[in-house]
């Protein structure tokens, strides 16, 4: 079945630090790939997404790349900042409208 | 983006108990879908609901549970007779397209 491992956290930045929170998945077929975040108090916001090979998906200064060769959809920030802490999901979607998500990442930044 | 509220926020219950669980779509939509994250664990698929039936569920979504649509508005999730695992954030769900828009959870914790 469709899994998805994401780094165990929390992982604590400073300001201005380069991001990585990487993820992995095991599909079968051609899954779209996503990634959710979830603000305290709030609930999971679709952050990016890819639905193909090599797409880059960006929002917020946020980037993830679809590698097929790796199964691996790792989110980036170049530059991070206190507002970016939050809860990070990586999730797939396989055949069905369902998404197979992970434990979540805890992203804490320091000022 | 479409907006989700969840009532309550947080409820607390004794073993045996009922709980509903309130979903609050501010528009109209026809795809919904409600998750569970145990503390630590992976967000985790409970169930989908179409044009006031029910599309899929996971094997978690046994007799215990159940959803309804009451009103044409709010979408609900009972749970009967409580145990100390369904302890857990519920979470509710919107679907248009392959994207989900959540709410912001509600906290259960069942003593």
């Amino acid at each position: 079945g469709n899994s998805v491992t994401q780094m165990e956290g929390p992982v604590t930045l400073s300001e201005e630090a380069f991001l990585t929170i990487n993820c992995t998945y095991t599909a079968t077929g051609y899954p779209s790939l996503f990634w959710y975040v979830q603000y305290p108090g709030e609930g999971l916001q679709l952050l990016l997404k890819a639905t193909k090979a090599d797409d880059k998906g960006s929002n917020k200064g946020f980037e993830a790349t679809y590698r097929k060769e790796t199964t691996s959809f790792h989110l980036e920030k170049g530059s991070v900042q206190v507002s970016d802490s939050a809860v990070y999901f990586c999730a797939l979607r396989g055949g069905s409208y369902i998404p197979t998500f992970g434990r979540g990442t805890s992203l804490i930044v320091h000022p | 983006e479409p907006e989700v509220t969840q009532t309550p926020s947080h409820q607390v219950t004794q073993m045996g108990q009922e709980v509903i669980l309130r979903c609050v779509p501010i528009s109209n939509h026809l795809y919904f879908y409600w998750y569970r994250q145990i503390l630590g664990q992976k967000v985790e698929f409970l169930v989908s609901f179409y044009n006031n039936e029910i599309s899929e569920k996971s094997e978690i979504f046994d007799d215990q549970f159940s959803v309804e649509r009451p009103d044409g508005s709010n979408f609900t999730l009972k749970i009967r007779s409580t145990k100390l695992e369904d302890s857990a954030m519920y979470f509710c769900a919107i679907g248009e397209g392959e994207t989900q828009y959540f709410g912001p959870g509600t906290r259960l914790l069942v003593l």
